[in-house]
């Protein structure tokens, strides 16, 4: 039971280059999150998928594009990237039954954009 | 709109000591609120949460958190500090059904030897 995993650990990129953060989980969860964490801002959220085969928009979506390809995967792109990006990313999963459950995270992915 | 509030960016305490972590909230309906902690260079780790019924929550690793409506408080506390405690501390909420946390900024924990 690996809970919530995410690839790469890190990752350079120069700008104008595009990636795709994996994340996977096998708690048969359905909800999926991204967020991203930089200093002093706290956790942003980016998109999340409250269900398979939806997804929606969080605070700030611009720059990314997402994928919930099944139940277990969401992936994260970055089409184009710029400095800006440049952040620690983390996936999360949870399941929500009459109320929220708690947030399970993976370990992050560290993104540098040059 | 929906908020949460850490005041304290950072917290110091001698180890042996009580500490409190400081988390107000804002929202409309009933809140749903969640403390998490981040060790360095890792992902968040769920603490405890705040549902519904006994206002003094007990979590993870010796920590609790009491709930206060009128104060629209949900304050982290734990009787005695380890060094070991040391982190990063965030408080969420979550009210309606939208399946989003909204997220505080953090504080960072240092517990002295």
């Amino acid at each position: 039971n690996a809970g919530v995993t995410q690839t790469p650990k890190f990752q350079v990129l120069k700008t104008g280059q595009s990636m795709t953060l994996q994340c996977a989980q096998d708690m048969n969860h359905n909800s999926m999150y991204w967020y991203r964490q930089d200093p002093g801002m706290g956790l942003r959220l980016i998109y999340y998928s409250a269900s398979e085969g939806t997804t929606d928009k969080g605070e700030v979506p611009n720059g990314y594009n997402v994928s919930r390809l099944n139940k277990r995967e969401f992936s994260l792109r970055l089409e184009s990237a710029a400095p800006s990006q440049t952040s620690v990313y983390f996936c999360a999963s949870s399941e929500w039954i009459g109320s929220p459950y708690e947030q399970y995270f993976g370990p992050g992915t560290r993104l540098t954009v040059t | 709109a929906q908020s949460v509030a850490q005041p304290e960016d950072q917290v110091n305490v001698a180890e042996g000591n009580p500490l409190t972590v400081k988390c107000t909230y804002s929202v409309s309906g009933n809140p749903y609120l969640f403390w998490y902690v981040q060790y360095p260079n890792r992902g968040l780790q769920f603490l405890l949460k705040y549902i519904t019924g006994d206002n003094l929550v007990k979590g993870s690793y010796g920590f609790e958190a009491e709930f206060n409506k009128s104060q629209t408080s949900f304050h982290l506390k734990k009787p005695s500090a380890l060094v070991s405690d040391s982190a990063l501390y965030f408080c969420a909420v979550n009210a309606g059904n939208n399946r989003k946390l909204i997220w505080g900024l953090g504080t960072s924990l240092a517990v002295n030897p």
